[in-house]
């Protein structure tokens, strides 16, 4: 597509429910990172695939958070049993590989009630 | 640990008015330095990207600095319009803590532009 595209762009979920937060890059990127941005704060690193793998997830904060890019496009970011503290806007980024090129989504911002 | 800062955290000015805002990094080493505006609600807008090599990029009326040496940069803007009114974020890619592009950024300048 022309963006990268990011789905649901608004989640409110109680408190110890799953949620999964779909991100559609643009096309021909290979490389993915999604980012969480906290209010009042600049976004922190979570995880980043460079084609189907996740090459560092050094960001996630805890097992609650996976993320997987099955066949190298899309990506869905799951998190299981949320609570208060993760309510957040989670931003999805795509580039041409490493860097080069950052395309940013209009995010998801999640809820937890 | 790469330490972004941005200060201020919040400027309002008039119209017509140039804009100056700052970031500091603590890491001198860094690849590159970007400049993005944020607009509620949405993603970032990548504005500026300045290379570790490079001194200064310019946009139309965005011009962006850099001094890695002191580890600062600065974005202007100049002729300040309401429709900038946005935060502002620099982010750097630091080589020593991100081999794979991502970004460590600041927190932010939200900017007011006033008719």
């Amino acid at each position: 597509g022309a963006g990268v595209s990011q789905t649901p762009s608004n989640k409110v979920t109680e408190k110890g429910k799953y949620v999964e937060l779909r991100c559609d890059p643009i096309s021909g990127h290979t490389a993915l990172y999604w980012y969480r941005q906290s209010l009042g704060q600049g976004p922190e690193f979570l995880i980043y695939f460079q084609g189907t793998g996740a090459a560092d997830d050094s960001g996630l904060p805890n097992d609650r958070f996976f993320a997987v890019r099955p066949e190298g496009s899309v990506s869905t970011l799951k998190i299981q049993r949320t609570e208060r503290g993760d309510s957040a806007v989670y931003l999805c980024a795509s580039s041409f590989g490493q860097g080069r090129g950052y395309t940013f989504g209009s995010g998801t911002r999640l809820t937890v009630v | 640990k790469q330490e972004v800062t941005q200060i201020p955290a919040a400027l309002s000015v008039p119209e017509g008015e140039n804009l100056v805002l700052n970031c500091s990094f603590t890491d001198s080493a860094i690849y590159n330095l970007q400049w993005f505006r944020q607009d509620p609600g949405k993603g970032l807008t990548s504005l500026l990207l300045i290379q570790s090599s490079q001194r200064e990029q310019t946009s139309g009326r965005l011009n962006a600095s850099l001094d890695k040496s002191s580890g600062r940069s600065t974005l202007y803007i100049a002729a300040s319009q309401p429709g900038d009114s946005a935060t502002y974020l620099c982010a750097v890619r630091d080589p020593l803590y991100d081999s794979w592009g991502k970004l460590q950024f600041g927190a932010g300048t939200q900017v007011v532009v006033t008719p």
